[in-house]
Parts: C-alpha cells; structure tokens; sequence
C-alpha cells in the first residue's frame, strides 16, 4: 500500500463552520505534513508531525490546528476560516523526517463562502 | 534560507527532448528532488539526486551539479501526458521545500 488517503475529496463551508480534513497512510512513515496550495503556485508547508512533535510554519493562521492521533492519521482542523483560506490542502507523509520523497495524498478542494 | 529558482513556463514538441532547470541558494544542502503534478492532482515524486551526475529513471533523467548549485530535469520522448507542472525541491531543517514550479506544454 503507497497510497495516503484524504478525506473529504471536496469541501464547502461557511466562515463561522468547524470542519475537519482528515488523512491516513498505512507505509509506516514516520512524518506526515499538511500543505496548502494555490491555483498555479507551489505546495506551501502548514505543518509537520514526526515522533510525536509538530512544526509550525510560524505564518500559518491559528484557525488551522493539527491533531496527530496516532502514527498513521493526521487531521487538520478548520475553524472560523476566511475566503482567502479556498485551496488545494495536501497530505504528506516520508519515511523519515530528513527523506527528500514524499508521498502525497489526492487532496482536498476547500472552499470557504 | 532557500531559494529555488526555475522558469515559469517552457513549451515543446511531442516526441522531442526538454530540459527544465533550477538553480538554488541553501545553507546545508542535501540533494535535490524534482516532482511532477498534472492539473487537478497530486505532487508525484520522479527522482532525487544527492551528488553530482546524471539519474536516469526510463524517459526521466535528473542532473545535479552542486559546485553550480544547478540542476536540471530531463523528459525524453515527450508525450502528451507529460503535460503538467514541474517542481525541484530540497529537504531543509527536515521541510521540503518546493520552487514555484515549471508549467510544461507540449504541442502536437
């Protein structure tokens, strides 16, 4: 298995919502980030969770807020987000923290009304 | 910090050969990776190179030169599937780090 999974595929909230991205992978890694992507730009990295200890990219809103349950699943937490927040969220996950390959999932389509 | 520098855009023939470059500016440097995302989907990881020379994976080859802090993906054989985007990429303080990416178009 060398898939990483994310769920929902699509999703459509309003500002005052509370929605959760959820993802899994089942290849043992033992880094899973969350990054955000815009229409013809670059994944940006939001976070990174490796042994139990995150990572912050310092500009990410607090609106966002990751939960690492186990080894295999990492969430990302929306709440009170702003139109600007609309994009592409990727999940990712590397055997290591220091492996230049990443395995990415099919993302999710957020879109904030 | 890191830079990763590439063009934004490069167009070619299909059946011919492209090369699409990236130069970098990082402190503590461990190779370089390039990714290929077509509209609408995932980042997929094609190579990595952590020393200098060619890597050659079927129709891809990667080149790393680290003296030049330059490198370079190669697409052989173009095929109309390869149209999509291409990242390099570096792993700095345990982050991959992506360029903005080049936007491949191949004609017919």
């Amino acid at each position: 298995d060398t898939e990483v999974t994310q769920t929902p595929k699509h999703l459509v909230m309003g500002m005052t919502n509370k929605k959760s991205l959820k993802c899994e992978q089942h290849m043992g890694h033992r880094a899973m980030y969350w990054y955000k992507q815009k229409a013809k730009k670059p994944p940006e990295l939001m976070f990174v969770y490796s042994y139990e200890k995150l990572s912050i990219n310092e500009s990410v809103p607090s609106r966002f807020s990751p939960e690492c349950p186990n080894s295999s699943l990492l969430n990302l937490h929306l709440h009170a987000l702003q139109p600007e927040d609309s994009a592409l969220y990727l999940c990712a996950s590397s055997q290591v923290l220091a492996s230049t390959e990443a395995f990415f999932g099919q993302g999710t389509r957020l879109t904030v009304v | 910090g890191q830079s990763l520098e590439q063009p934004s855009e490069v167009t070619a023939v299909e059946g011919a050969i492209v090369q699409i470059n990236c130069t970098y500016q990082t402190s503590g440097f461990y190779g370089l990776s390039w990714y290929q995302q077509h509209d609408g989907g995932a980042p997929t990881f094609l190579s990595y190179n952590a020393l200098d020379g060619l890597e050659e994976t079927g129709r891809f080859s990667s080149f790393l030169s680290r003296s030049d802090s330059y490198g370079y993906l190669l697409l052989q054989e173009l095929q109309m599937k390869d149209s999509a985007s291409y990242f390099c990429a570096v792993n700095r303080d345990d982050k991959i780090i992506f360029g903005k990416g080049t936007r491949l178009h191949i004609l017919p």
